[in-house]
């Protein structure tokens, strides 16, 4: 079985200060982790996926994660936060090598408010 | 516009009624995922078609159900609705495993 933990449901930020939002993950088998954004009455955006290249993942937006397997985290950065981050952001992990064909299990989500 | 329609996007409904909510999933892909978010259950996964037939299911009740048709559209069927079925409904495809893309949602309101 698969789970995440997202530490921190909100987390606020200044603009321009660092955001880090915690996430970590129990998986059986290598996993495949995601973060998405959730813009206020939106569907999920993908901001970046870790699917075993590089460690350190690039999305878009400016954001970025870093895959630590002995921490068995995927926490996800930005250097300087823009009234436009205020969101709420999604941990996934995904077994996409076992049984699970593909789908994904959330975290409860990071609620980010970025203030002026 | 992600590419993935789902229909429709508000739906107001009484208890002990039947919905249907409909997905159309990105030209090409494959799987169709069902999830459903509510603020005390979060995103949970729901069910699962690849190419039209049944993959995966998670934490669907027995009074939900789906369907992907040939032209690899999906509906999934709520029946005997509860309050506690309020929610907002999400539809995602994927070529046939990683690269989820997702709908807007279907957000249901039973009164």
């Amino acid at each position: 079985a698969q789970s995440v933990t997202q530490l921190g449901s909100h987390v606020s930020v200044s603009e321009g200060a660092l955001v880090l939002l915690r996430c970590n993950y129990s998986s059986s088998v290598p996993p495949y982790l995601f973060w998405y954004v959730q813009y206020p009455n939106q569907g999920l955006q993908l901001l970046l996926k870790y699917t075993s290249a590089a460690t350190l993942v690039k999305g878009i937006n400016g954001f970025e994660a870093e895959f630590k397997k002995s921490e068995t985290s995927f926490h996800l950065t930005k250097p300087s936060a823009h009234m436009s981050d205020a969101a709420e952001y999604f941990c996934a992990v995904s077994d996409a090598g076992g049984t699970s064909y593909g789908k994904l299990t959330f975290g409860q989500g990071t609620i980010l408010t970025v203030h002026p | 516009d992600s590419g993935v329609t789902q229909t429709p996007k508000h739906l107001i409904t009484a208890t002990g009624q039947r919905v249907t909510l409909r997905c159309s999933p990105r030209s090409g892909d494959l799987s169709v995922y069902w999830y459903q978010q509510s603020l005390d259950q979060g995103l949970q996964f729901l069910i699962q078609y690849y190419n039209g037939e049944e993959r995966a299911k998670g934490n669907i009740l027995e009074r939900f159900s789906a369907q992907q048709f040939p032209d690899l559209h999906s509906e999934l069927n709520l029946s005997s609705l509860e309050l506690g079925d309020s929610a907002l409904y999400f539809c995602a495809s994927s070529p046939g495993g990683l690269g989820y893309t997702f709908g807007s949602g279907t957000r249901l309101t039973v009164v």
